[in-house]
């Protein structure tokens, strides 16, 4: 059974904080994914990782970088959180395969005040 | 760009089936999918179908594909309670070893009993 687990279910933070966002899967899988999930948005990807060391923007990556040193954990930071970085933060994995769907982790509700 | 749509709510009465509709722009989707997202969880695959077949048949669920008019639906037969969720479907598209999904904006999905 694939396992993705963040390392945080309920997160609150304060305006010009860092917040590190931890993701480990148990499976070896050579892709990682970060998104946000907001109402009437669905979900946008923030960043994904294909490798080791090796990460690509998504389509909002502003305000947000990421860390793979790893091959199974994929951290979101955020530099300096501000309010509109208030969301669902959820991670997904999978292989390097064309075709693969993705596994979840359960997300982190993030709150900025 | 590529683009998701879907109904933002259903509801439905228990035992009744359900059906929620997705659109999509990209024609070279190789895969579709739906994923469920219970409260306060992350999402997890229902079910997905390849673009060259026109349905497919899970037990209660039934994917439809019509390709033509890029549209995609989804039934369930004897909606329960527990159905209640909120419903994504999500485009694969053939393109790199990165495996990007673009998601719809998710169907929050009333089972009233």
């Amino acid at each position: 059974d694939v396992k993705v687990t963040q390392s945080s279910r309920y997160l609150v933070k304060r305006t010009g904080e860092k917040v590190f966002l931890e993701c480990v899967q148990d499976m070896d899988h050579e892709n990682m994914f970060w998104y946000r999930q907001d109402p009437g948005l669905g979900l946008r990807l923030i960043y994904f990782s294909y490798d080791v060391k090796m990460k690509e923007k998504g389509d909002i990556p502003e305000g947000y970088s990421v860390s793979r040193e790893k091959k199974e954990r994929f951290s979101l930071i955020l530099e300096s959180a501000s309010t509109n970085q208030t969301s669902m933060y959820l991670c997904a994995s999978n292989r390097g395969l064309n075709t693969d769907t993705q596994y979840f982790g359960p997300g982190t509700r993030l709150t900025v005040l | 760009g590529e683009d998701v749509e879907q109904s933002l709510f259903l509801s439905v009465r228990e035992g009744d089936s359900s059906v929620i509709n997705c659109t999509y722009t990209d024609s070279s989707s190789t895969y579709l999918y739906w994923y469920k997202q219970e409260p306060g969880a992350g999402l997890q695959l229902l079910t997905y179908i390849f673009s060259n077949m026109d349905m497919k048949q899970d037990q209660r669920l039934t994917v439809l594909l019509n390709k033509k008019d890029k549209h995609l639906s989804l039934r369930i037969a004897d909606t329960q309670t527990g159905d209640s969720a909120i419903y994504f479907c999500a485009e694969s598209g053939y393109g790199g070893a990165t495996n990007k999904l673009i998601f719809g904006t998710g169907t929050l999905l009333a089972v009233q009993p």
